[in-house]
């Protein structure tokens, strides 16, 4: 089935560390997502990229990066930079080019804890 | 800048009454809106879209929104609540780029309770 897989569902990492969320794409999407969610909040956009070895920062990026190796894939690294990283994390994709009507894609998340 | 505006934070309604959640945005060119439905710990899942045309959208699980340019407002209807569609209900506006579908921005959701 085509979709957006993130993994792990479920991260904890000790204060310092770094730590990268996987999300991979199996729609042929060009344009992928990251954005954090925090209750009350909403989504916040933290990186996105419209195509492969490209992106541009989102709203909140600080203590973020991001690469895009492979059209499929855009990993999140969450650094020791980052002051509140627990959070809810999405992913999502959508077509780039040449339309206007689509959408995006979500995946069903990584929740990650400091501990 | 463009932004999305959900009044309400929490609705509660019971089983089989009618549903408006309210949606008004900001953006200076021509909105491509959106309802997408979120139950805990899940991603999101889209309801309906509008790009253009008939200002009234069906969508999926019986709900409607009809966008309003005169109110910069998106708001979505249902007009009787089944306890399953208690969830949390985020509204976005997505930027155009020539032909392309730019970024979302969000609204901060409304959550949804359902009584039975």
């Amino acid at each position: 089935d085509g979709g957006i897989t993130q993994s792990p569902k479920y991260l904890f990492r000790k204060e310092g560390q770094n730590v990268t969320l996987s999300c991979e794409q199996n729609l042929n999407h060009d344009a992928m997502y990251w954005y954090r969610q925090d209750p009350g909040q909403g989504l916040r956009l933290i990186y996105y990229s419209q195509i492969v070895n490209d992106f541009q920062k989102g709203d909140i990026a600080e203590g973020y990066s991001v690469s895009r190796e492979k059209k499929e894939s855009f990993p999140l690294t969450v650094t020791s930079a980052q002051k509140n990283p627990t959070a809810f994390y999405l992913c999502a994709s959508s077509i780039a080019g040449g339309t206007l009507n689509t959408e995006a894609f979500f995946g069903q998340g990584t929740r990650l804890t400091v501990v | 800048a463009q932004s999305v505006t959900q009044p309400d934070i929490h609705i509660t309604v019971s089983e089989g009454a009618s549903l408006e959640l309210r949606c008004n945005y900001s953006y200076g060119a021509t909105p491509y809106l959106f309802w997408y439905v979120q139950s805990p710990g899940q991603g999101l899942q889209l309801l309906l879209k509008y790009f253009s045309g008939d200002t009234l959208v069906q969508g999926i699980k019986g709900f409607e929104a009809e966008f309003k340019r005169s109110q910069s407002s998106f708001n979505l209807r249902k007009p009787s609540v089944h306890w399953s569609d208690a969830a949390e209900y985020f509204c976005a506006v997505g930027e155009g780029r020539g032909s392309t579908l730019g970024r979302l921005y969000f609204g901060r959701g409304t959550q949804l309770t359902v009584w039975p």
